[in-house]
This record gives C-alpha cells, sequence and structure tokens, in this order.
C-alpha cells in the first residue's frame, strides 16, 4: 500500500485530455513538491514534472502538473499513442523523516 | 554526455552477499546527490535512499535502514549498493540515479537514471 494513492489505470482516445490524480495527505503532498515520472515498460523512468508544476527542458508542454492541498494531478492533453506508459507521483515524506515516497503508478492506456 | 551505467543481472541464493554498482560520467562526481530506487516485478517504484559522493553523507529511507548499505568510491566515480544476506523478497529491479542540483536533496528529484540493475533471488 502506497502512502501516494494513484487510481491504477487510466485511458484515454488520441487527441484528448487525460488527468491522472494523486492523493496524499499534509506530512507529503500537503507541505512537500510533487514530482511526476514517466516510465515505458523495460526502462528506467523518466522526470516529467518537478516541484508540482515545472517541466524540465525537453518535455513537451502537452504535459503539467497541479496541486491543491493534499491532492495533485498530471494532465497530458493532446494525447498520443506514444504516451502510453506508467506514471508515477512522488513527494517527500516528512512523516518518513523527510524521505521520498512514490505512487503506486498509473498506467495509462491510448485506445 | 551525463552516463549512469550499472552493473549486470545478478542470480543470488537466500542469504548470500551482493554489491552492485553504478559507475558514473559526464559531470563532476561529487557534484550531485545518488538515488537508489526498487521495484520489484510489477510493482511500482520504491525510494531506498540516497548519498552525496563528496563526502559520502547517506540517508536510507526508514524501510531500507539496515536492509542495506549505500557507498560510493570516488577513484572509481561509483556508487554502490550492498546487502549482506538476499532474501527472496529482494528480488527486483534496481536503480540509481542523479539528483538534480536545483532541488534540496529530500525531494525526488532525479533526472538521470541508470539503466537498471535485475536481482533475483532464488533458492
Amino acid at each position: 500500500q502506497s502512502v501516494l494513492t494513484q487510481p491504477p489505470s487510466a485511458s484515454g482516445t488520441p487527441g484528448q485530455r487525460v488527468t491522472i490524480s494523486c492523493s496524499g495527505d499534509y506530512s507529503n503532498i500537503g507541505n512537500n513538491y510533487v514530482y511526476w515520472y514517466q516510465q515505458f515498460p523495460g526502462t528506467a523512468p523518466k522526470l516529467l514534472i518537478y516541484k508540482n508544476t515545472q517541466r524540465p527542458s525537453g518535455v513537451p508542454d502537452r504535459f503539467s502538473g497541479s496541486k491543491s492541498g493534499t491532492s495533485a494531478s498530471l494532465a497530458i492533453s493532446g494525447l498520443r499513442s506514444e504516451d502510453e506508459a506508467d506514471y508515477y507521483c512522488a513527494a517527500a515524506d516528512d512523516s518518513l523523516s523527510g524521505h521520498a515516497v512514490f505512487g503506486g503508478g498509473t498506467q495509462l492506456t491510448v485506445l | 554526455e551525463v552516463q549512469l551505467v550499472q552493473s549486470g543481472r545478478e542470480v543470488k541464493k537466500p542469504g548470500e552477499s551482493l554489491k552492485i554498482s553504478c559507475r558514473i560520467s559526464g559531470y563532476r562526481f561529487t557534484s550531485h546527490w545518488i538515488g537508489w530506487v526498487r521495484q520489484r516485478p510489477g510493482q511500482g517504484l520504491e525510494y531506498m535512499g540516497i548519498i552525496f559522493p563528496h563526502d559520502s553523507d547517506v540517508r536510507y529511507s526508514p524501510s531500507f535502514q539496515g536492509q542495506v548499505t549505500i557507498s560510493a568510491d570516488e577513484s572509481s566515480n561509483s556508487v554502490y549498493l550492498q546487502w549482506d544476506g538476499l532474501q527472496a523478497s529482494d528480488t527486483a529491479v534496481y536503480y540509481c540515479a542523479r539528483h538534480v542540483n536545483y532541488d534540496t536533496s529530500k525531494n525526488p528529484a532525479f533526472d538521470f537514471w541508470g539503466q537498471g540493475t535485475l536481482l533475483l533471488v532464488s533458492s
């Protein structure tokens, strides 16, 4: 059971806008930044969003992050087939001596 | 070019010891924290801990404290993850990852990752 809760799956059709939620509590999301990773099968994760809303260089602006209270969301607009992957949220958790925790992951299917 | 190259697949028996490596190149070894992340088969990511190679300051996630040892060797530009008594539950892919230098070390911000080391522990 992950400290951060994500839906196990999400889906959308090409061109659609999809959002993936990440729910926590005050000790993690409520008091810390949220990060999002994309992972394709058999490969290492890739940083998509840092500090709630920031995109690293090279990440398309189709990907956006937001945070409100103890929840966060990743939105993907103009969905493409190549977006089909697993997505993980992450945050530091003050109840774990400030160490990071990941969500359980959401498998995104592009129909 | 920043690269984190991990050691290869390992097959071990319960109780055995193991040390896997993450060799770093393309930037100053001592300038960034390096973290380790576990991914069990078909499961999600788990943060294990982080080390600052400059002074070998190590911080372990509570779940992994006492279970593994993280170390660094500047002479080989490598970071290591070590077990002294493997269990079947250690079967997983282990990733090393470079922490960004524009965020504090407690935040899970990793910009470059190794390719992963698959560890199989079975009798």
